[in-house]
């Protein structure tokens, strides 16, 4: 049984390039969230996918934007990369509510330069 | 006030002992609550999850809330040096049950 996938692994990119990170959920698993974590810090919420729509958002710009694909893989696009973009991007899934907890995916650790 | 606090430590611990890791929040209407696991340059790994006031034990790992002092703690009976990590403490927060994570703690077992 597959856990929660995430590619790339790694990603190097520049200043005010884009970039799209991508995620596929754990089996069963219909709720997609995305996570920034910092070196050092605890991962922050980005915002969570349910039924293909952002259901909530934390304190990102706009610049950080999102996609579910009917088959509950998820999209992270960030526009306008800057320096502080820096950072490991995790996907978390879980059933609904995730009540139960999330299941997160191995990370994408995405360095602006 | 950050809305979950944990002390950075390290804290250091010799193998056999008992780590106690803390936790507390500033949301009194939370309702789940969580800890993870994360070593080093990987993701992090749900290994408690408490809903009640009490204990929860689950092999070596005993997860305790008290809602009303707004504490959460962990503890690892007969800690071993693959125990050591980053043990981050996370809140379940809104009708999404979001999660808001605590810096982390940082858990060395000396062998």
């Amino acid at each position: 049984d597959a856990g929660v996938t995430q590619s790339p692994t790694h990603l190097i990119k520049t200043r005010g390039q884009q970039v799209t990170l991508r995620c596929s959920p754990k089996s069963g698993h219909d709720t997609v969230s995305w996570y920034q974590q910092a070196l050092g810090q605890g991962p922050q919420f980005i915002f969570q996918y349910y039924e293909e729509e952002e259901r909530q958002r934390g304190n990102f710009p706009d610049r950080f934007s999102g996609h579910q694909f009917p088959n509950y893989s998820s999209e992270l696009n960030v526009n306008a990369l800057l320096l502080g973009d820096s950072a490991l991007y995790l996907c978390a899934s879980s059933s609904d509510r995730g009540d139960y907890g999330y299941t997160f995916g191995s990370g994408t650790r995405l360095t602006v330069v | 006030q950050k809305e979950v606090e944990q002390n950075s430590g390290p804290l250091s611990v010799p193998e056999g002992a008992i780590a106690s890791l803390n936790c507390t929040y500033s949301d009194r209407g939370s309702q789940s609550f969580f800890w993870y696991r994360q070593y080093s340059g990987k993701s992090p790994e749900l290994i408690m999850s408490i809903y009640s006031n009490g204990d929860k034990e689950d092999g070596r790992f005993t997860a305790q809330l008290n809602k009303a002092s707004q504490y959460v703690s962990l503890l690892i009976r007969d800690s071993q040096p693959s125990d050591s990590a980053t043990y981050l403490c996370a809140v379940g927060r809104g009708a999404t049950n979001k999660l808001i994570f605590g810096t982390g703690t940082l858990l060395a077992v000396q062998p």
